[in-house]
């Protein structure tokens, strides 16, 4: 079974602070996403990564940036989180155009 | 724009049967995903159609009609454990495997 992993299941932090989120899948897939998802708007897709050390915008980038130096890893970043970054964010990886799997979720509440 | 359209919200009984509708704009579609999100878990992959038609998964089927930019989510046989949110999501690219996700819809199963 695929299974991504997703380091915290909750955070909380305080206006301003660095955030590292980590995201690791143990199926070798080359495609890694980062979406955050708010009442009523679904899933949003933030960063994600084709490949170790390639990565695309997706469609709400602003004030996050991610890494991705080992193909099973792909880490996002809050360079300076702000409140309304407070959501739930959910990694996922996939090998094909269609089936994505995802992680548990990571609930960042920022203060 | 881009967008996709479900309701929101859907009830029904036990044993029933309930369809989920999705239409869609989008510039370029590779194909149409359906994820089953239970309260608190991580989305699940259900079922894709990349061609005009429908598709079966046991209690689940999935139809899309190109041409009218639709699908839609059939589950039969409703039970109590098929209550939570599901969403379409359109495919943009063959490869890189990028999704845009409609907002949700949640089903609830009375008995």
């Amino acid at each position: 079974d695929v299974k991504v992993t997703q380091s915290s299941r909750y955070l909380v932090k305080r206006t301003g602070e660095k955030v590292f989120l980590e995201c690791v899948q143990d199926m070798d897939h080359e495609n890694m996403f980062w979406y955050r998802q708010d009442p009523g708007l679904g899933l949003r897709l933030i960063y994600f990564s084709y490949d170790v050390k390639m990565k695309e915008k997706g469609d709400i980038p602003e004030g996050y940036s991610v890494s991705r130096e080992k193909k099973e890893r792909f880490s996002l970043i809050l360079e300076s989180a702000s409140t309304n970054q407070t959501s739930m964010y959910l990694c996922a990886s996939s090998l094909t155009h269609n089936e994505q799997f995802f992680g548990p979720g990571t609930r960042l509440t920022v203060l | 724009g881009q967008s996709l359209e479900q309701p929101s919200e859907v009830t029904a009984v036990e044993g029933a049967i309930v369809q989920i509708n999705c239409t869609y704009q989008t510039s370029g579609f590779y194909g149409l995903s359906w994820y089953q999100q239970h309260d608190g878990g991580a989305p699940t992959f259900l079922s894709y159609n990349a061609l005009d038609g429908l598709e079966e998964t046991g209690r689940f089927s999935s139809f899309l009609s190109r041409s009218d930019s639709y699908g839609y989510l059939l589950l039969q046989e409703l039970q109590m454990k098929d209550s939570a949110s599901y969403f379409c999501a359109v495919s943009r690219s063959s490869n890189t495997g990028k999704l845009i996700f409609g907002q949700g819809t949640t089903l609830q199963v009375k008995p």
